[in-house]
């Protein structure tokens, strides 16, 4: 069936790299998204990917996408206090509302 | 645009009551969905709507009922409160490949 897999935490310095990693298992997965949730608040889109693609930048933000491995990664440059928050990979299965979720990766960024 | 809505933002219920949890969204959007999140989970699908008149069933449908008479407006309802359906529940309405969350309703059932 399927699954969104990702780690629950990462703790990283202000000013250094974060990535987060996530693994999915839906082989015909067509989208791949990022969401951002901060302390009682929604879910923000942060970015997606298309599954034809292996990379995408929007400025500091890059993603990756293994499709091969099922492994897709965000990645944070210059991470800032304001970047903690949890971060939610997702894969579309099926129709536009069909996401399936991963547990979240908590960032926690320190001085 | 106001975007998604979500009403009321916490609830407190007693097991067996009932409740409907509103959605509304002002962007014309065809596709919306109910979503709970749980401590440590992602986001499970409950419900989804492809439009007026039409919905289906998510990841977990029990114990919710849903229906959809204007593009604008989802609601959720709980018939009979359960513990067990204590999270947080999100809204969403989707356009292309964007899909937009509301700000999420705390439901806690005692």
């Amino acid at each position: 069936g399927e699954d969104v897999e990702q780690s629950l935490f990462l703790s990283v310095r202000e000013g250094d790299s974060s990535v987060i990693n996530c693994t999915y298992t839906d082989s015909s997965s067509t989208y791949l998204y990022w969401y951002k949730q901060e302390p009682g608040a929604g879910l923000q889109l942060l970015t997606y990917i298309f599954s034809n693609m292996d990379m995408k930048q929007d400025q500091r933000l890059t993603v990756l996408l293994n499709k091969k491995d099922k492994h897709l990664s965000l990645r944070i440059a210059d991470t800032q206090t304001g970047d903690s928050a949890i971060y939610f990979c997702a894969e579309r299965a099926g129709g536009y509302n069909k996401l399936i979720f991963g547990a979240g990766t908590r960032l926690a960024v320190h001085p | 645009n106001a975007g998604v809505t979500q009403t009321p933002k916490f609830q407190v219920l007693k097991t067996g009551q009932s409740m409907t949890l509103q959605c509304a969204q002002d962007m014309n959007h065809e596709y919306m969905s109910w979503y709970r999140q749980d401590p440590g989970m992602g986001l499970r699908l409950i419900h989804y709507s492809v439009g007026a008149g039409i919905t289906d069933q998510g990841e977990v449908p029990n114990g919710y009922n849903v229906s959809r008479s204007t593009t604008e407006d989802f609601p959720l309802r709980l018939l009979s409160a359960a513990p067990s359906q204590t999270s947080v529940y999100f809204c969403a309405s989707s356009y292309l490949d964007e899909q937009f969350f509301g700000p999420g309703t705390r439901l806690t059932v005692l």
